[in-house]
């Protein structure tokens, strides 16, 4: 069975720092990668998806996340953060063997300081 | 873009009683809807998968006698928690899978924040 896990359940940086989310999963077949923002108050958003082809994805709002096959990684990362950038990221993993079932990470908040 | 709704946003019962919470792609046909329940401060978790004119399959664990869907059309999926307690309290999304598309993406709803007393 598919899992995620993110390392990180909380993260405090202030603006303009760089951020960098780690995301593993488990799975040895094809997978589809997503990274999803809820900010406070709101529903979940896609920032960015991963389905084949370069492996540096580049989502909205100035996100990237880059997919290493060999490390079963998925990292978002932002060169320089905001204090809108302020919510909660999952990443989450799809594949074909389990129906195209999302299987989410447990989340990190994090909290950008003015 | 893929736009799911979700009604109501909020709705406070009292125990034992049933409530329904509707899940609507308003600008495309959603073959597959998800129904996830969302803890305070965790991550969500899938209670079940939806597919227009069939029956619901849920994930380990979760009561389908308790946590009945219904997807009578490909726009819409209900979720109704019938003789609901405190511990059904939650925050309940649904998502949908364009039919349409060839990626796997799910567009999600805005919530609905249920609270039994």
């Amino acid at each position: 069975a598919q899992s995620v896990s993110q390392h990180n359940h909380h993260v405090i940086l202030s603006e303009a720092a760089s951020l960098e989310l780690g995301c593993n999963y488990s799975y040895g077949g094809t997978v589809n990668l997503f990274w999803y923002v809820q900010y406070p108050g709101q529903h979940l958003q896609l920032l960015l998806k991963y389905f084949s082809g370069d492996p540096l994805v580049k989502g909205i709002k100035g996100f990237e996340a880059e997919f290493i096959k060999s490390k079963f990684s998925f990292n978002l990362r932002k060169p320089s953060v905001q204090w809108s950038d302020t919510a909660e990221y999952f990443c989450a993993v799809n594949t074909k063997a389990a129906g195209n079932k999302l299987t989410f990470g447990g989340g990190t908040r994090v909290l950008v300081k003015p | 873009g893929a736009v799911v709704s979700q009604h109501p946003s909020r709705v406070i019962c009292k125990s034992g009683t049933s409530v329904k919470i509707e899940c609507r792609s308003l600008d495309f046909q959603a073959t597959t809807m998800f129904w996830y329940r969302q803890f305070p401060k965790k991550s969500l978790m899938l209670m079940a998968t939806s597919n227009e004119g069939s029956k619901a399959t849920y994930e380990q664990g979760v009561e389908k006698d308790k946590f009945l869907i219904n997807h009578a059309s490909l726009t819409l999926s209900t979720l109704t928690v019938t003789s609901a307690h405190p511990e059904d309290s939650s925050f309940y999304i649904c998502s949908a899978r364009d039919g349409g598309s060839s990626y796997n993406e799910q567009f999600f709803g805005p919530g609905t924040r249920l609270t039994v007393l």
